[in-house]
């Protein structure tokens, strides 16, 4: 089955930096690649995904880019902010049926 | 409507109980899904609905039993729960087909003593 592996585990940025998150992924059949932001207590959050068609996609402050050669995806962050501290889960499926997920990164912005 | 409800949010239950847990969309969604979490770790798929039918289980044990009684409503029914099976509990749909966005319910906060 797919295997997903996430880096860093933890990570602190000074607020207004950039935080980049990193996401491999096994399996060349996965096609879709959502990322989760999940606050403590609460569920998890889908801010941006990207499908297998596509190299990078952007909303805003947030853009995620996807290199299918090297299976590798990550999410970037700019001009950070305290709410932006959170735990991000990224995430690999074939056709939307199994999500695999990766182990997660804790975010922190430091004001 | 635009969420997943679940209920109850906090669940509490000894290991000879029986109780269940009930989500339920109303966005037209035709997959459904329950998931496990446990503290500071990802989400871990137990059972997928599509189109009403189970479509995976991920070897989870028989003490944990789903049911999708139409495309809005998924229940996951509980019977001799272990203490290790006190984690957050997690429904989420997607539109099926060709749409993957798949979107979480708040979650059932499950304590077995």
């Amino acid at each position: 089955g797919e295997n997903v592996e996430q880096h860093p585990s933890t990570l602190s940025v000074q607020e207004g930096d950039s935080a980049v998150i990193k996401c491999t992924y096994s399996d060349s059949a996965s096609n879709y690649f959502p990322w989760y932001k999940q606050e403590l207590g609460k569920r998890p959050q889908l801010i941006i995904d990207i499908r297998s068609n596509v190299g990078e996609k952007k909303d805003q402050r947030i853009a995620v880019t996807l290199n299918k050669t090297a299976k590798h995806f990550s999410l970037h962050i700019t001009e950070t902010q305290p709410e932006d501290s959170a735990v991000y889960f990224c995430a690999a499926s074939i056709s939307g049926n199994q999500f695999y997920f990766g182990t997660g990164t804790s975010l922190t912005v430091i004001p | 409507d635009t969420e997943v409800t679940q209920t109850p949010k906090h669940l509490v239950m000894g290991m000879t109980n029986k109780k269940s847990l009930k989500c339920e969309q109303h966005m037209g969604h035709r997959a459904m899904y329950w998931y496990k979490q446990k503290a500071k770790k990802p989400p871990e798929l137990m059972f997928v609905y599509s189109y009403e039918k189970l479509s995976i289980n991920e070897s989870v044990p028989s003490r944990f039993s789903p049911e999708c009684p139409n495309s809005s409503l998924l229940n996951l029914h509980l019977h001799a729960l272990q203490p290790e099976d006190s984690a957050l509990y997690l429904c989420a749909s997607s539109q099926g087909s060709s749409i993957y966005e798949q979107y979480f319910g708040p979650g059932t906060r499950l304590t077995v003593t």
